[in-house]
């Protein structure tokens, strides 16, 4: 079955702290990998995307981690802030077409001073 | 880079009545746009893929008659929701692929829907 489980499924750190976000996925065949930040009322917004070849990727301070192998992805966010406070999806996209995502529950931040 | 406008961002209306909720990709064309549905603390799921020019493809359990869709252009998907109950009430969400980026996905802003 084709899942994508993110933990923890809330954190809680203070402002400045670094802080790391792990996804896990079972989805074949693989085709990528994305994390997006989704702020309270809002869409999702793209943060990086990876292919099965890419094992790391940053944005600003956000980095992403791939493993391929053992399926597993991680979102590490350095000297957190305020607005980083919201919801990190992980989503996996299957091959064989647009309509092929596969979204995790996302973490829920909480960036406190 | 992309970008998905979703309106409106928020909507009241009141039961038995339709809301059209529309999304435009304003710089590039989309052939294939989907919408999403999001409950609190949940993640997306997706209920329909809409298809420039054809019929949209519904998840299961989602009701096309209720749920109409349609993506009469390159630019435009719109999403009615036809006699509206409070059990409607949801964040909408719209997103469309823009070829040109690859696999690249953009996601509109959202629609809170709340029907009383």
């Amino acid at each position: 079955k084709n899942q994508v489980e993110q933990s923890p499924q809330s954190l809680i750190i203070l402002e400045g702290k670094n802080c790391t976000l792990q996804c896990n996925y079972t989805v074949s065949p693989f085709s990528n990998l994305r994390w997006y930040k989704q702020d309270t009322g809002r869409g999702p917004v793209s943060l990086t995307i990876m292919t099965f070849s890419e094992n790391t990727k940053s944005n600003g301070r956000y980095t992403a981690t791939l493993d391929a192998d053992t399926k597993q992805s991680s979102l590490h966010i350095t000297a957190s802030q305020l607005s980083d406070s919201a919801s990190y999806i992980c989503v996996v996209s299957r091959q064989g077409g647009y309509n092929k995502l596969i979204f995790g529950a996302g973490t829920r931040l909480a960036v406190h001073p | 880079g992309a970008v998905v406008s979703q309106h409106p961002s928020r909507v009241i209306c009141k039961s038995g009545t339709s809301v059209k909720i529309e999304c435009r990709s304003l710089d590039f064309q989309a052939t294939t746009m989907f919408w999403y549905r999001q409950f609190p603390k949940q993640s997306l799921m997706l209920m329909a893929t809409s298809n420039e020019g054809s019929k949209a493809t519904y998840e299961q359990g989602v009701e096309k008659d209720k749920f109409l869709i349609n993506h009469a252009s390159l630019t435009l998907s719109t999403l009615t929701v036809t006699s509206a109950h409070p059990e409607d009430s949801s964040f909408y969400i719209c997103s469309a692929v823009d070829s040109s980026l690859g696999d690249g996905y953009t996601f509109g802003s959202g629609t809170r829907l709340t029907v009383v």
